[in-house]
């Protein structure tokens, strides 16, 4: 089945950086979303980019979508230590029947 | 405040055994979702339901089984057949009227097999 591929798969910055992480996927999507996790608790969902859309903001996040190349990038500004947590991408396809798939993730540190 | 609930948050296991695990939402969200998180990867998805009396495999849905009696809830029983179960297992929910929508996760049941 499709599924999103995260890179990196950890990360680790200085509180006050700025952190990239990067998605691939492999079919034709509706919609991109992002999600966050904290160790050992559920997903919340961040941020939702469509198909038709290139950039969108959600304060310090920032997603893009280029779907030519399949992939999307979330970048978190002026990281926190309280952004310390895992990052996932998750694809909504029609070839899936609109069901969510999810990537592996990447984890990130932040340290203060 | 709206949200899902998953209970237990821990449930331990014996050989043999089957247990359920409870999701029940009060979103009036019409689909509900169940998946498993081992450490360190990613979500899989093990079955779901968009209407009541009605639900469908996931990708890793063998030892895994399901109903979705009423819109509220949708309980997953991992039996005896599920020869690796310990994980953790995520419930989820999203409207199906609204496109273009986000799911809305519980805070997970971590299951042990003793």
């Amino acid at each position: 089945s499709q599924q999103g591929e995260e890179d990196p798969q950890a990360l680790s910055i200085q509180e006050g950086e700025n952190a990239t992480m990067n998605c691939s996927y492999k079919t034709s999507i509706n919609n991109l979303q992002w999600y966050r996790q904290n160790s050992g608790r559920g997903l919340v969902h961040l941020i939702l980019i469509r198909s038709n859309e290139r950039e969108k903001h959600s304060g310090r996040l920032r997603v893009t979508l280029d779907t030519s190349k399949k992939s999307s990038s979330l970048l978190i500004t002026a990281s926190r230590a309280a952004d310390t947590a895992s990052y996932f991408c998750a694809t909504d396809a029609l070839a899936a029947g609109n069901k969510l798939t999810f990537g592996g993730g990447t984890r990130v540190l932040v340290k203060p | 405040d709206g949200g899902i609930t998953q209970s237990p948050k821990y449930l331990f296991r014996k050989e043999g055994q089957n247990v359920t695990l409870s999701c029940e939402q009060n979103l009036n969200h019409d689909a509900m979702y169940w998946y498993r998180q081992d450490p360190g990867q990613g979500l899989r998805l093990i079955y779901y339901s968009q209407i009541v009396n009605d639900f469908q495999k996931g990708d890793i849905a063998e030892g895994y089984s399901v109903s979705r009696e009423k819109k509220e809830s949708f309980p997953l029983t991992v039996t005896s057949a599920q020869k690796n179960p310990t994980a953790f297992y995520l419930c989820a929910s999203s409207p199906l009227s609204t496109p273009n929508y986000g799911y809305t996760f519980g805070s997970g049941t971590r299951l042990t097999v003793v």
